[in-house]
């Protein structure tokens, strides 16, 4: 069963510029859910997506937004970037309501210059 | 966002000796999870705690929900080389989000 896959790799942004990053479930997960983890730090929750709908948003600025796709697919928009934007992106899936184990992708890396 | 006290902050051990961490919350949870993450990879789920009281193994690993539902303990029995990397707790209370611990970076010395 393949797990969660998170595109791109990396990415390199200047400030002010506007970075998408993508996200695929596990197969049958309807839950998303993207985490900030800055370097050397904890992850910050950003968003949680079921069903097509956000569920949940982190203090974060609306800058930060996504959105999830009928095939449970996921997409992060983060616009007028900032240097302090720089972290590692990870998206996590569950089978909520059924379970809140989460399960995570490798992540995005995005540097801002 | 609310973060998780986990303590200790890193640790260094040599290969054979168990290690023990913890996660402390002012919160009560109704779940926690402890993820491994390696470096240049997203966290892997270890073990996941659904009870007050819970003590769950998977492997050499063993994890507790504790009483007060305020915190959880990881222990990791004979340690290996292979054990490296930054061990995260993670607990849901009755929002739509779960809080992450700030992380123990684990040494193990052959």
């Amino acid at each position: 069963e393949a797990g969660v896959t998170q595109s791109p790799t990396h990415l390199i942004k200047t400030r002010g510029q506007q970075a998408t990053l993508r996200c695929s479930p596990i197969s049958g997960h309807t839950s998303v859910y993207w985490y900030q983890q800055a370097l050397g730090l904890g992850l910050q929750f950003l968003l949680w997506y079921d069903e097509g709908e956000e569920r949940n948003r982190g203090n974060f600025p609306p800058r930060f937004s996504g959105r999830q796709f009928p095939n449970y697919s996921s997409e992060l928009n983060v616009n007028a970037l900032e240097l302090e934007d720089s972290a590692l992106y990870l998206c996590a899936s569950s089978l909520f309501p059924e379970a809140y184990e989460q399960y995570f992708g490798p992540g995005t890396r995005l540097t801002v210059t | 966002g609310q973060q998780l006290n986990q303590s200790p902050q890193s640790m260094f051990i040599q290969e054979g000796e168990d290690v023990s961490m913890n996660c402390t919350s002012s919160s009560i949870f109704n779940t926690w999870l402890w993820y491994k993450q390696e470096p240049g990879e997203g966290p892997v789920l270890l073990i996941a705690l659904y009870k007050a009281g819970e003590l769950t193994s998977n492997g050499r690993l063993t994890a507790q929900f504790g009483i007060t539902r305020k915190d959880s303990f990881l222990n990791i029995s004979a340690s290996i080389p292979s054990d490296v990397g930054i061990y995260f707790c993670a607990g849901h209370g009755t929002g739509n989000q779960f809080y992450f611990g700030t992380g123990t970076s684990l040494t193990v010395i052959p």
